[in-house]
């Protein structure tokens, strides 16, 4: 059970948008910084958003994140089949167990 | 280009030792905390432990505290994650990653099994 909680799975059609949301806490979510990691199949995973809204350099504006209270957002527009891959949410926990928390992870089809 | 290359994995019995090593490259390897962070197979991302750019600050997952030890060797460029009493749950894909995880490595694999 992940302290942060995605929904195991979404879809949509190429040209689409999808949103991907993570619940958390005030000791996580709340609190902290959220990141967003893309999983391609068979490979590490990529940093795609830090600081809840930022994107490192070489990520198109395809991708979004936004934080509201103890919940984050990744939205990705113009779907493609190459953004098919499992995407996590991650952050810092400030609770008694103090360490960094992922969600479970989104699968994303590209239908 | 700025790469981190883990290595060190391999098939060890219950109970046994394992030493990871993450050679960094590219970067000021001093200036920046790091992670390790595990993939068991078919399962989601686990974050085992951090140590921050000095060594000074550690943390660990419950799930590793007092069987695994980070450290790091900043003259060496080099990250360490020494994992002891192991255990079939602790089979998984490692990853170290650089700061607030701008950076992984490709990963090295341990198995724990008799």
């Amino acid at each position: 059970q992940s302290v942060l909680t995605q929904p195991p799975s979404v879809s949509a059609a190429p040209g689409q948008k999808v949103t991907i949301s993570c619940s958390g806490s005030s000791s996580n979510i709340g609190n902290n910084y959220v990141s967003w990691y893309q999983q391609l199949p068979g490979t590490a995973p990529k940093l795609l958003i830090y600081d809840n809204n930022k994107r490192p350099s070489g990520i198109p504006d395809r991708f979004s994140g936004s934080k509201s209270g103890t919940s984050a957002t990744l939205g990705i527009t113009g779907l493609q089949t190459g953004d098919e891959a499992d995407y996590y949410c991650g952050t810092w926990d400030s609770s008694l167990s103090e360490g960094w928390v992922f969600g479970g992870g989104t699968k994303l089809t590209v239908l | 280009q700025v790469q981190l290359v883990e290595s060190g994995g391999g098939l060890v019995k219950p109970g046994g030792s394992l030493r990871l090593s993450c050679a960094a490259s590219g970067f000021t390897f001093s200036d920046y905390y790091m992670s390790w962070i595990r993939q068991a197979p078919g399962k989601g991302l686990e974050w085992v432990s951090y140590i921050s750019s000095s060594g000074s600050t550690i943390y660990y997952a419950d799930s590793v505290k007092g069987r695994f030890t980070i450290s790091r060797d900043n003259a060496k460029n080099s990250l360490y994650l020494q994992m002891n009493s192991l255990r079939a749950e602790d089979t998984a894909v490692y990853y170290c990653a650089r700061d607030y995880m701008d950076v992984w490595g490709k990963g090295t694999t341990v198995t724990v099994s008799s």
